[in-house]
């Protein structure tokens, strides 16, 4: 089972910030959180991880908090092209459990 | 670039056929993985392989589902004796070890 619980969907206007909350909880001390992007008819596109501090690139910043036990991912400027399946992970060693992710919606 | 090349990009098949996927990964990863996604849900894990080992099939849903990488670059996945619920799409990924997985686009498989 995913590790992780995410809301199953959200809104976000276009132009303003999108923040995908994550609760994981059970998370142990040597897994990092990943965050991927599902759009449709598409592969699942890794967007960014992290371990314990926040992290920024291109795409999107990750804030993860102190205990570790839930973390945000935030587009800073949402455009329609960011309306995805974006799923929140817990991952440990290779392979991948998907949860069912929040489907985000960009609203013109 | 060239990203993870999955093929064919749709497949359909009779229930009793076998069915081949074939998977091309980025040039030089040597971690490659299987996973099925059913309409609506997040991918599953099917299967790992490191260079041409394959070190974990524990998602592989029957002994029907069969994946190889013979030479550790391009992978097959066979499925033998399709059934209706075999349908989904195939997705393929691949990577260094312990690195950000990229995936191909995958294989919608139909099931007739």
């Amino acid at each position: 089972d995913a590790k992780t619980t995410q809301p199953p969907s959200m809104d976000c206007a276009e132009g303003r910030a999108a923040n995908l909350p994550c609760n994981h909880s059970t998370i142990s001390g040597n897994e990092y959180v990943y965050w991927y992007r599902q759009i449709h008819s598409q592969g699942p596109q890794y967007i960014i991880h992290g371990l314990k501090n926040n992290e920024t690139n291109e795409m999107a910043s990750l804030i993860i908090t102190e205990d570790r036990k839930s973390s945000t991912l935030i587009l800073p400027h949402a455009t329609l092209r960011d309306t995805a399946v974006y799923y929140c992970i817990v991952r440990g060693d290779d392979k991948i459990i998907f949860g069912k992710g929040t489907r985000l919606h960009i609203l013109p | 670039g060239a990203g993870v090349s999955q093929s064919p990009r749709y497949k359909v098949a009779k229930r009793g056929q076998d069915v081949a996927l074939r998977c091309d990964p980025i040039s030089g990863h040597v971690s490659l993985f299987w996973y099925q996604q059913a309409l609506g849900q997040g991918p599953e894990f099917l299967t790992y392989f490191q260079n041409e080992a394959q070190l974990d099939k524990s998602g592989l849903p029957s002994d029907r589902f069969f994946a190889e990488r013979p030479e550790g670059s391009v992978s097959t996945l066979k499925i033998q004796r399709t059934q209706q619920e075999d349908s989904a799409v195939y997705l393929c990924a691949s990577s260094f070890p312990s690195q950000p997985q990229h995936f191909g686009d995958g294989t919608r498989l139909s099931i007739l």
